[in-house]
C-alpha cells in the first residue's frame, strides 16, 4: 500500500463550490505539506504542518485553508473555487528525524478542474 | 527573496548521451538541497546534499554540491528513455523548513 495516499485523484468542479483534497500518510511523519503544480511554475507551497497544533502559510495561502485532524491526516479546502485553482496538488511529508531527514515523500496527486 | 532557478528548461538528447542539469540558489540559512525524479506522478527523491564537494552517486545518477558558488548539477551518464522526466530541485532552509522548489528540467531521451 502506497505510504501517503490522497482522494480524490481527479475533481472538476464548478466556480464558487467548496473542494476538500485529502491526504492521509502511513509513514508516520509530524511534518506534512500542500503544494500546488501548474506547468512552467514548479511546486509551489500552500500550507504546511509540522504537528497537529501546528499549521503555518506557505507562498499562496489565499483562497486555501487546512486542516490536521491527525497525526496521519491533512486536508485542504478551497472554500469557494476557481478557475486559477486549476491545476495538479499534492501532498507531502517529512521526518525530521530519520537518516533523510529533510527528504519529502509525496502522494500521487489530486488533478483539480474548475470550471 | 529566495529562489530557485534550473536550467535548463527542457533538453532533447539521444539514448547514450551524457547530460548535467543545474540548480543554483539564493536562500537564507541554507540547510539542504534535493533532486526529484518527477515522471507522470508524483516527484520521487533521488539525492540531498548538504555538504559541498562531496559527490552523491546512484547508478548513472550523481550530483555534487558548491556552496560557496551556490550550485548544484546533476549528471546522468549514459542516458535511457527511462530517464525522459522532469527533475526538480529543491532547497530546504534552516528554521522555517519552507522548500523552495525551482521550475524543473524537462529531459526527453530519444531511442
Amino acid at each position: 500500500d502506497a505510504d501517503v495516499t490522497q482522494t480524490p485523484r481527479n475533481r472538476i468542479t464548478k466556480t464558487g463550490k467548496r473542494i476538500m483534497l485529502e491526504c492521509s500518510q502511513t509513514k508516520g511523519h509530524d511534518r506534512m505539506y500542500w503544494y500546488r503544480q501548474d506547468p512552467g511554475l514548479g511546486l509551489r507551497l500552500i500550507y504546511y504542518s509540522f504537528d497537529v497544533k501546528d499549521i503555518n502559510k506557505g507562498e499562496i495561502s489565499d483562497g486555501y485553508s487546512v486542516s490536521r485532524q491527525a497525526q496521519a491526516k491533512f486536508s485542504l479546502s478551497l472554500e469557494s473555487a476557481i478557475p486559477n485553482q486549476t491545476a495538479l496538488y499534492f501532498c507531502a511529508t517529512s521526518d525530521p528525524s530519520g537518516r533523510r531527514t529533510d527528504t519529502q515523500y509525496f502522494g500521487p496527486g489530486t488533478r483539480l478542474t474548475v470550471l | 527573496e529566495d529562489k530557485v532557478v534550473q536550467s535548463p528548461l527542457s533538453l532533447v538528447v539521444h539514448e547514450g548521451d551524457t547530460v548535467t542539469l543545474n540548480c543554483s540558489y539564493e536562500v537564507t540559512n541554507f540547510r539542504s538541497l534535493l533532486w526529484y525524479k518527477q515522471e507522470k506522478k508524483a516527484p520521487t527523491f533521488l539525492f540531498m546534499l548538504t555538504s559541498s564537494g562531496i559527490e552523491k552517486k546512484s547508478g548513472r545518477l550523481s550530483s555534487i554540491l558548491d556552496k560557496k558558488e551556490l550550485f548544484s548539477i546533476l549528471n546522468i551518464t549514459a542516458t535511457q528513455t527511462g530517464d525522459s522526466a522532469v527533475y526538480l530541485c529543491a532547497v530546504c532552509p534552516s528554521g522555517t523548513y519552507k522548500y523552495i522548489f525551482g521550475t524543473g528540467t524537462r529531459l526527453k531521451v530519444l531511442a
